[in-house]
């Protein structure tokens, strides 16, 4: 199946400094990326979704100046946690869908990436 | 609203079958997912039901009642590895997905 890959897998980083973590698609071109947000023993929730070329359209309750969302390319989504607090740790994670099935087709996880902060 | 309702936890048996309900209401319907996520790690996709019926992909099987708004993952011949949670998700009319909050079973020797 397809592969998402995403970077780094776990940070831990002091309070007031930013995160970068990077989400690619290995074998398939991906116009749209959706970042989601887990914390313990809760579901996945839906933060932001990418769109390449365009700006990111955030969830009500996601502040769009603390995460900043950038789709340069169509194998390519970044997510910078800026200015971390404590309450900012959580596991962030991608995910992808091949843009030769359209809205429908499965989504293809990144690894996730678990972020504590300081 | 929209709204994905699924147990919070299962306790099976080695060997055995579990079936792990979800029922939804959403805006609109444009198939429904399960995922398998082991602790600390990431969703992976196990299938996808548009159409009302039972999909079979080795031990485990999906089915969809649409009129119905419900579905279940049924796993046979459980495995120690089984043990994870299991997420169930809507695809609403504007191909949203609407993610329930997981089942985590657990399997017992």
């Amino acid at each position: 199946g397809a592969v998402v890959s995403q970077h780094p897998s776990r940070v831990i980083c002091k309070s007031g400094t930013s995160v970068k973590i990077e989400c690619r698609s290995l074998d398939f071109q991906a116009t749209t990326m959706f970042w989601y947000r887990q914390f313990p023993k809760q579901s996945l929730m839906l933060m932001a979704t990418s769109n390449e070329g365009s700006k990111a359209t955030y969830e009500q309750g996601v502040e769009k100046d603390k995460f900043l969302i950038n789709h340069a390319s169509l194998t390519l989504s970044t997510l910078t946690v800026t200015s971390a607090h404590p309450e900012d740790s959580s596991f962030y994670i991608c995910s992808a869908r091949d843009r030769g099935t359209g809205d429908i087709g499965e989504l293809f996880f990144g690894e996730g990436s678990r972020l504590t902060v300081l | 609203g929209q709204n994905i309702d699924q147990p919070t936890e299962m306790t099976a048996t080695e060997g055995a079958i579990v079936q792990i309900n979800c029922t939804y209401q959403t805006s609109g319907f444009n198939g429904l997912f399960w995922y398998q996520q082991h602790a600390g790690e990431a969703p992976t996709f196990l299938s996808y039901n548009v159409l009302d019926g039972l999909e079979e992909k080795g031990r485990f099987s999906s089915f969809l009642s649409r009129s119905k708004g419900y579905s279940y993952l049924l796993l046979k011949e459980l495995q120690m590895k089984d043990s994870a949670s299991y997420l169930c998700a809507c695809m609403d009319s504007n191909y949203q997905l609407i993610w329930g909050a997981g089942t985590k079973l657990i399997i017992k020797p």
